[in-house]
């Protein structure tokens, strides 16, 4: 099974700031990486595939980079509405896996 | 606009067989373009992939859920659905089924959830 390591696992930001967000496969994946967002209790979010477009109705001021086995969800200016877990998932091979998680909060 | 919807009991006893099923509305659920999955959420963790399963009929399943796990299609009602046998207690999590597009594989429709709690 691919393994997929998020970092960092938590982080406090301000509003305006520019995050970025890692996340490392144990083996290559091509770009057959996705991102989510999910806010509590609510589903997850299709933000980013194939590492690097965007979904429709995303804002352009998150976007993706990244191929093989190292990826980064960058978010320009974080806005107040961005504070959520962020989760990688690769879509290369079965099993599908995702990431652990990064919570962003406020500081 | 496609729309799915998570049904199923909330509770179940340990040892026994979770059902779940995820009603499609707005589409059809039979379009080789499209393939459905189905991914749990423990209360508090992260995300865990329980399977997928495509038009063709191909099903493709976490290897750690193998041997206890189901998915199904029944066109004529355009559902698709869960079955995961023996349960325990530390598979209590919140259950999503979602689609993904067959070109970009991910998961970009999902329902709301549904709570499976696995308590005697």
């Amino acid at each position: 099974d691919i393994q997929l390591t998020q970092s960092p696992s938590f982080l406090s930001a301000s509003v305006g700031d520019r995050v970025t967000i890692t996340c490392r496969a144990s083996q290559g994946i091509s770009s057959y990486l996705a991102w989510y967002q999910q806010k509590p209790g609510k589903a997850p979010k299709l933000l980013i595939y194939v590492a690097s477009t965007l979904q429709s109705g995303v804002p352009s001021r998150f976007s993706g980079s990244g191929s093989g086995t190292e990826f980064t969800l960058t978010i320009s200016s974080l806005q107040p509405e961005d504070f959520a877990t962020y989760y990688c998932q690769q879509l290369n091979s079965y099993p599908r896996t995702f990431g652990g998680g990064t919570k962003v909060e406020i500081k | 606009q496609l729309q799915l919807q998570e049904s199923g009991p909330g509770l179940v006893k340990p040892s026994e067989t979770v059902s779940l099923t995820c009603t499609v509305s707005g589409g059809s659920i039979s379009r080789s373009s499209y393939h459905w999955g189905w991914i749990r959420q423990p209360p508090g963790k992260g995300l865990e992939w329980i399977g997928s399963m495509y038009y063709s009929g191909s099903t493709y399943y976490n290897p750690s859920l193998k041997s206890r796990v189901t998915i199904s299609v029944d066109t004529s009602k355009n559902q698709f659905s869960l079955k995961l046998s023996s349960v325990t207690a530390a598979e209590t999590a919140v259950y999503y089924c979602a689609r993904a597009l067959a070109v970009t594989r991910a998961f970009d429709i999902w329902g709301q959830g549904t709570m499976v709690t696995v308590s005697s």
